[in-house]
């Protein structure tokens, strides 16, 4: 089984529809993170969190929420879709901390997500 | 803030070609600089690292060295293969308390046999 998992792996949805997207890890870390990414603008940082009580806002939060269930859970929903939505959103785990020396990213296979 | 730049793609080589995918970064301090890859179909996954000024990061025959005074952390690979076709994303941290990620726009590479 794969260290970070993400269902579905490809959802079509239409405009103004609750969607929901969830990542799961195996890796023991207690940072998660979800990213957008589009062509030609690389990977963008939604939402963040450094434990289940800690829940941050990245660069592009707004028309997203998340939820940290446990430690191993990081869910990203979208309550309103809009086209502009549509793109490849990675899960993304790591140690972190000042003990862990850089802070590598690990990622899950991506969902696809697009917005009618 | 911080950013990342990197060379526009998509690149195409024959195979056994020479590979340099340019990046350059700006940042307060001196943080730690990444090559991810991410092949058809999957996540990125981690290609190297380095942590600090003149430390070399290898992995699968590519290399990149972190340059201070230019700001550089170019990826190279003396024999490009057609399995090394993937897009490949720079991404530097800094060492603050969030560690936070910036990435490149990342660059196509193509490797025609």
């Amino acid at each position: 089984d794969a260290d970070v998992t993400q269902t579905p792996r490809n959802r079509i949805t239409k405009t103004g529809k609750r969607i929901m997207l969830e990542c799961s890890q195996t890796k023991g870390h207690d940072r998660m993170y979800w990213y957008r990414q589009d062509p030609g603008l690389g990977l963008r940082l939604i939402y963040y969190s450094f434990d289940v009580k800690d829940i941050n806002k990245g660069e592009i939060s707004d028309g997203y929420s998340v939820s940290r269930q446990a430690q191993a859970k990081f869910s990203l929903s979208l309550e309103s879709a809009i086209p502009n939505q549509t793109a490849l959103y990675f899960c993304a785990t790591s140690v972190g901390g000042p003990r862990s020396g850089a802070n590598v990213l690990t990622f899950g296979a991506g969902s696809r997500l697009t917005v009618l | 803030g911080d950013s990342v730049t990197q060379m526009e793609g998509p690149v195409t080589l024959s195979e056994e070609a020479f590979l340099t995918i340019n990046c350059t970064y700006t940042a307060t301090g001196y943080p730690s600089l990444f090559w991810y890859v991410q092949y058809p179909g999957e996540g990125l996954q981690l290609l190297l690292k380095a942590t600090k000024a003149d430390d070399k990061g290898s992995n699968k025959g590519f290399e990149a060295t972190y340059r201070k005074e230019t700001t550089s952390f170019h990826l190279e690979k003396g024999s490009v293969q057609v399995s090394d076709s993937a897009v490949y994303f720079c991404a530097l941290s800094d060492h603050g308390g969030y560690q936070k990620v910036t990435f490149g726009t990342g660059t196509k590479l193509q490797v025609i046999p």
